[in-house]
């Protein structure tokens, strides 16, 4: 049971320009959206989050969108800096508490 | 301000050979601790929560199992490794019912 896609394995993006990375879900029960930034053999950091009750939330660079109809989550990277450079994962909770559901991550390469 | 240790930092073990990694929470009492693991090509999965001393959760059957003897330790073990074992451990924490989890550097284990 797939309750979030990240249907993008990788992104190529030349800096300066935008990123786009988008989470499908398919789990009503999900009320709070995350997006996390992984570089190679470390762990995830925290990035940027959205509450059902929102639909935008800006933290400088990033965005993130939520469409609660279309049960879409995306997030916005503008201007792309080569250091931006890692596998994005969204993460989804709700309905059991604690938990978090993650998708499989999109590899964002951002090219000088 | 809080820190989470992981160790070790890789390991390589035999098929058959038990296993003990450790995680250890600075900075916060009674935090929610997660186990994670991500295969090659493959996104986080959840392995264990554990919201209080003594008290695990267990998301995916496996021959693995996690404990609490501590209120900020975490410990993964194993009796016999499998080949199927092998990947990049990730262990988190949260504060109450707070959504977002805080994961440390991680254990990249080579089960041979």
């Amino acid at each position: 049971d797939q309750q979030v896609k990240q249907n993008s394995p990788s992104l190529s993006v030349q800096e300066g320009r935008i990123s786009i990375l988008n989470c499908d879900y398919t789990n009503s029960m999900f009320d709070y959206f995350l997006w996390y930034k992984k570089y190679p053999a470390e762990g995830p950091t925290f990035l940027i989050s959205i509450s059902s009750i929102k639909d935008k939330n800006e933290d400088g660079r990033f965005t993130v969108f939520l469409n609660k109809s279309a049960k879409h989550l995306s997030l916005h990277i503008v201007p792309s800096q080569p250091g931006d450079s890692a596998v994005y994962f969204c993460a989804f909770s709700g309905g059991s508490n604690y938990k978090l559901t993650f998708g499989k991550g999109t590899l964002l390469t951002v090219n000088p | 301000s809080q820190t989470i240790h992981q160790w070790p930092a890789t390991l390589v073990q035999p098929v058959g050979s038990p296993l003990s990694l450790e995680c250890t929470v600075e900075g916060t009492s009674n935090p929610n601790l997660y186990w994670y693991r991500q295969a090659a090509g493959r996104g986080l999965q959840l392995l264990f929560y554990s919201v209080g001393i003594g008290q695990i959760s267990s998301e995916v059957p496996q021959n693995l199992s996690a404990s609490r003897p501590q209120d900020r330790q975490f410990i993964l073990s194993s009796k016999k490794l499998l080949l199927s074992d092998s990947g990049f451990y990730l262990c988190a924490w949260a504060v109450g019912a707070a959504y977002e989890q805080y994961f440390g550097p991680g254990t990249r284990l080579t089960v041979t």
